[in-house]
């Protein structure tokens, strides 16, 4: 079936170091991919997304490429600051079925 | 407000008791789910809505009951709350169509002593 797999983490970087969390997927057609943040004690929040291959999505300096050629949707930020320490689960949908099938979520730590 | 709405935010509850989270959206979004979220398991789907009256399990069903008789609300229902269910539930919606993104509710922190 359908999946996400990206890692797992914890991962701790320090004030402005560049930022990469792997996310890859396994899926038939074309789905819609999504990269959400939870802070601590919140709900996910949408933070970025592509709808087809070759798009990039970009939000608050982070940004992700849909490759379809390699099932990836990788999170990159050039300079992360604190106040990114959050969750962040990537995702994907196909209009083929009602669910949003989420990625197990990694864990970011930033310390000053 | 517009919006989803969760409540409530925190709740305490007894083993064996019947608890009913409730789940409240404004934009008329067709789609609903409600969602577990638990230290190493991520998030797991519990149930979900394609639209009121439409209701499917997702990957943890037991233990749990939902309603959906208007398309706002999606209440989930603990029938006999156990330990395990301890948990932080999550309610979602979303609207038709590929691209657009579920929006959450800022969660039930549940406690099943």
């Amino acid at each position: 079936g359908d999946s996400v797999t990206q890692m797992e983490g914890p991962v701790t970087l320090s004030e402005e170091a560049f930022l990469t969390i792997n996310c890859t997927y396994t899926a038939t057609g074309y789905p819609s991919l999504f990269w959400y943040v939870q802070y601590p004690g919140e709900g996910l929040q949408l933070l970025l997304k592509a709808t087809k291959a070759d798009d990039k999505g970009s939000n608050k300096g982070f940004e992700a490429t849909y490759r379809k050629e390699t099932t990836s949707f990788h999170l990159e930020k050039g300079s992360v600051q604190v106040s990114d320490s959050a969750v962040y689960f990537c995702a994907l949908f196909k209009t083929s079925y009602d669910k949003v099938i989420f990625g197990p979520g990694t864990s970011l730590s930033v310390i000053p | 407000d517009a919006g989803i709405t969760q409540s409530p935010r925190y709740k305490i509850t007894e083993t064996g008791r019947q608890v009913t989270l409730m789940c409240h959206q404004t934009w008329s979004h067709s789609y609903m789910f409600w969602y577990r979220q638990d230290l190493g398991h991520g998030l797991r789907l519990i149930y979900y809505s394609a639209a009121a009256d439409i209701t499917d399990k997702g990957e943890v069903p037991d233990g749990y009951v939902v309603s959906r008789s208007k398309t706002e609300n999606f209440p989930l229902t603990l029938e006999s709350a156990t330990r395990s269910q301890t948990s932080v539930y999550f309610c979602a919606s979303r609207g038709q169509g590929a691209s657009t993104e579920a929006f959450f509710g800022q969660g039930t922190r549940l406690t099943v002593v």
